[in-house]
């Protein structure tokens, strides 16, 4: 059975500092999901990884996949409180179907 | 477009009771998820539905069932439930399978 280990579990952190979070997994990832969800809300899609050294950009957030499919980082640069919520990545492979293998998560808190 | 839809939002039930969960997905996706997320184990997967189908099943007891209809609409149910059972549940659509997954808001149960 896969694991996801994501840390921090909890970041609390003042507007415009920077911040990562990890996932590391027990075994190779087939694609790389990472989600934020905010309170009362399902997860929303931030991205999809699946080449290994991958480095994606969406705005302020920059997503790494480590050289052995096997870690992911995410960095936030100059955080604003509209990035509050709960940061999780996820496995979707083929082989699970729609099945996704989530982390626990990092909850983000930014103050401003 | 309309997002996912779950129906009811919150739900209050007793132990021994038994509920159903409502799930409209995006119009035109056939592909239908099921998720528990708690604070203990975090979000996992429950079951996978296309085309009226159940294609995947996650590692919940026989108390969980669920079932899709020709409109490609969900339903969970619970039967006999307990206190473990509180849980934000959350579902999910897609096109297809192995395409991406646009979840709902949660319907939220608290069984006292």
């Amino acid at each position: 059975t896969q694991l996801l280990e994501q840390s921090p579990q909890f970041l609390s952190i003042q507007e415009g500092e920077n911040l990562t979070v990890y996932c590391n997994s027990s075994s190779v990832f087939s694609s790389l999901q990472w989600y934020r969800q905010e309170p009362g809300e399902g997860p929303v899609l931030l991205v999809t990884v699946v080449t290994g050294g991958e480095v994606k950009k969406l705005k302020r957030l920059t997503f790494q996949f480590g050289d052995a499919r096997k870690d992911s980082s995410l960095h936030i640069t100059a955080a604003q409180p509209g990035d509050t919520g709960l940061y999780l990545c996820a496995d979707g492979g083929m082989e699970y179907g729609n099945k996704l293998v989530f982390g626990a998560g990092t909850i983000l808190r930014v103050k401003s | 477009k309309a997002g996912v839809t779950q129906t009811p939002r919150y739900l209050i039930k007793t132990r021994g009771q038994q509920v159903t969960l409502s799930c409209s997905p995006i119009s035109g996706h056939r592909s239908v998820s099921w998720y528990q997320q708690t604070p203990g184990q975090g979000l996992q997967f429950l079951f996978e539905y296309f085309s009226e189908t159940q294609r995947n099943k996650g590692n919940f007891p026989g108390r969980f069932s669920g079932r899709q209809f020709s409109n490609s609409r969900s339903e969970m149910n619970v039967s006999t439930l307990e206190l473990g059972d509180s849980a934000l549940y959350l579902c999910a659509s897609s096109l297809m399978v192995q395409e991406t997954q646009y979840f709902g808001p949660g319907t939220r149960l608290l069984v006292l």
